[in-house]
């Protein structure tokens, strides 16, 4: 397992085009986030599943945005009709919910980098 | 309301010399606290976590609940601690995590 999988690393798009991303977490993690982070800021929590439900999601996520994990396993976040204010990165994290020091750690994958023209 | 202030955006420093890294945090509950480091043209990755009372990479930080902060601590700063340092801040339950904007860390030769 090499870790935490994002595709595509870069999106150009349209303004008014819609785009998703995948994320394929470490296989064995039961939870997954998605982040999205602009210049000179953290990641901005978005959503997260654990298995194939999604358990919160934060007011930042508008109509436009839909997070799936259909089977438990790879994650899609698709965003519909792009606005140049959706260019970020957007991160994907998984973790292994549980007990003890090595549980509820999360792990990044390198990201979509989006920029809407 | 949950809130990670880190209230530099690049601190410099000589090699050899002390640094501190500083992170407050705002929240209602019992909060779980973390340190993230991203290396030039790698992804996000966890340094250390509060829980844990660990030092990695000769980094520590210590949990101020009076004071609300979890700042990070190096005795003897190398040229290879250059990053950008972000501290996060979760509950209990680990549903939601809040990261401060992050500080970057040069270390001059």
């Amino acid at each position: 397992d090499t870790g935490v999988s994002q595709d595509p690393r870069h999106k150009i798009t349209k303004r008014g085009q819609n785009v998703t991303f995948r994320c394929d977490p470490i296989s064995e993690h039961n939870r997954l986030y998605w982040y999205r982070q602009t210049l000179g800021q953290g990641p901005e929590f978005l959503t997260y599943f654990q298995n194939e439900a999604q358990l919160e999601k934060s007011r930042l996520l508008s109509d436009r945005f839909s997070a799936e994990r259909p089977k438990g396993s790879f994650s899609t976040l698709e965003i519909q009709r792009t606005e140049q204010g959706d260019s970020a990165m957007y991160l994907c994290a998984s973790s292994q919910i549980g007990q003890g020091p090595a549980k509820n750690i999360q792990y990044f994958g390198a990201g979509t980098r989006l920029s809407v023209l | 309301a949950q809130r990670v202030t880190q209230p530099e955006k690049l601190l410099s420093v000589f090699k050899g010399a002390p640094v501190e890294l500083k992170c407050n945090y705002s929240y209602s509950g019992s909060p779980e606290l973390f340190w993230y480091v991203q290396y030039s043209r790698q992804r996000l990755q966890l340094l250390l976590r509060h829980i844990s009372r660990e030092s990695i990479k000769g980094f520590t930080a210590d949990l101020n609940k009076g004071e609300t902060s979890f700042h990070l601590k190096k005795p003897f700063a190398q040229e290879e601690d250059s990053a950008m340092y972000y501290c996060a801040l979760s509950g209990h339950n680990f549903n939601k995590f809040y990261f401060g904007s992050g500080t970057k860390l040069n270390v001059k030769p």
